[in-house]
């Protein structure tokens, strides 16, 4: 069975401050993907980043990063210098890569307020 | 592309009327999905499919059916509908296993 946890369910920051959005993942597949989606108040869900279990690279891209660490089963998203752009609900999902179809397990997400 | 559309947008029905969620891709995903999210909860999967005239049950398939004819549609259907459907509807299609890209949403209220 997999797990996805974002124990964090609501975050209020100032806008400018750093926030880091926690996901924590248990899964028994030795080779997954995780992925991050961000769903603003308009409601639609939108694609941020995949991150495939082999690669254990930070990623960056412009003010959003991303810190996945195996040894914690943890794939962390932050954003530097947050903007009231960036209020949102942020999901975490894991899906196991081991062929045929295999369920999307997402977190409950991280309602993200940043504050003006 | 216009990537996955979904009609209507907003559905009021009343206790046992029925209706069809319309969704449809352009990107010849050989997935799609529905979810339904309830206030502050995650996604629930309530149908999959895999490919045309392959469909399966996620977590909460009750009082819903779908059906998969064509790559790019995947209408879902809800018979005799019930408060405890009252959700928004988000219909998804990916390539595999990779990223899942949503459409808008349908927000239903049953009264």
């Amino acid at each position: 069975a997999q797990k996805v946890t974002q124990a964090q369910t609501e975050i209020s920051v100032v806008e400018k401050e750093d926030v880091t959005l926690d996901c924590v993942y248990e899964t028994r597949d030795t080779t997954y993907y995780l992925f991050w989606y961000k769903q603003p108040p308009s409601g639609e869900l939108v694609f941020l980043i995949r991150r495939n279990s082999f690669d254990e690279q930070n990623e960056i891209s412009g003010r959003y990063s991303w810190n996945f660490q195996k040894s914690t089963s943890s794939f962390n998203f932050t954003i530097t210098a947050s903007q009231v752009v960036d209020s949102a609900v942020y999901f975490c999902a894991l899906t196991p890569n081991s062929g045929g179809y295999q369920k999307v397990t997402f977190g409950i997400g991280t309602k993200l307020q940043v504050i003006p | 592309n216009a990537g996955v559309t979904q009609t209507p947008k907003f559905r009021i029905l009343k206790i046992g009327q029925s209706m069809t969620l319309q969704c449809a891709q352009d990107m010849n995903h050989n997935y799609m999905y529905w979810y339904r999210q309830d206030p502050g909860m995650g996604l629930k999967l309530i149908y999959y499919s895999v490919g045309a005239g392959i469909t399966d049950k996620g977590e909460v398939p009750n009082g819903y059916n779908v059906s998969r004819s064509t790559t790019e549609d995947f209408p879902l259907r809800l018979e005799l509908a019930a408060p405890s459907q009252t959700s928004v509807y988000f219909c998804a299609s990916s390539y595999g296993y990779y990223e899942q890209f949503f459409g808008p949403g349908t927000r239903l209220t049953v009264l």
